[in-house]
């Protein structure tokens, strides 16, 4: 079935530095990519909506100068965490939606847990 | 705005049934979810509901669904060790497909 990967699985970075996660369709397309945090014991928040070949929809409270997403192709979405403080260490999620009405194909990624020291 | 809310733990032992509840705000969601997440991974769907049905089932799941109410549950019978993981309930928004998670229950299962 259709998979959703994302890469890379984890990351330790130094404060101050940036981080990209990229999240790709295997095979299909998804012109709109979902962007989610969680943090431990707590639900997966949207951050973000990322729509191919235009600005990506952020949620209020969510500081898009931070958080840049860029959705490239049909088959890629890049999240990149910039200047990283430890306050952003968490775990990020994207998701492409279904292609049937019920979004029962609605499909995620691995995760991406995220560490700034 | 719409919210999601949960319980955030339940312990069963093993062989009992476990029911997990949920209630939401958005009387337009017109499907409901519930996906497991193990330690350190990505979610996976369990099972969905239309907003037209009371109740599905689907061999050790069963969705019960009043509307009325907004109030979702699942019950999982015979619950065996494997089953320990956070369960979240999701509600589709009708804006272009995103979903909205509850917090996360999380199922302890002893043996």
């Amino acid at each position: 079935g259709a998979v959703v990967s994302q890469h890379p699985s984890w990351v330790i970075c130094k404060s101050g530095t940036s981080v990209k996660i990229e999240c790709r369709s295997l095979d299909f397309q998804a012109t709109t990519m979902f962007w989610y945090r969680q943090f431990p014991k707590q639900s997966l928040m949207l951050m973000a909506t990322s729509n191919e070949g235009s600005k990506a929809t952020y949620e209020q409270g969510v500081e898009k100068d931070k958080f840049l997403i860029n959705h490239a192709s049909l088959t890629l979405s890049t999240l990149t965490v910039t200047s990283a403080h430890p306050e952003d260490s968490s775990f990020y999620i994207c998701s492409a939606p279904g292609r049937d009405r019920a979004n029962t194909e609605a499909f995620f990624g691995q995760g991406t847990r995220l560490t700034v020291v | 705005g719409e919210d999601v809310e949960q319980s955030l733990f339940l312990s069963v032992r093993e062989g009992d049934s476990s029911v997990i509840n949920c209630t939401y705000t958005d009387s337009s969601s017109t499907y409901l979810y519930w996906y497991k997440q193990e330690p350190g991974a990505g979610l996976q769907l369990l099972t969905y509901i239309f907003s037209n049905m009371d109740m599905k089932q689907d061999q050790r799941l069963t969705v019960l669904l009043n509307k009325k109410d907004k109030h979702l549950s699942l019950r999982i019978a015979d619950t065996q060790t494997g089953d320990s993981a956070i369960y979240f309930c999701a509600s589709r928004s009708n804006q272009g497909g995103k979903l909205i998670f509850g917090q996360g229950t999380e199922l302890s299962v002893k043996p």
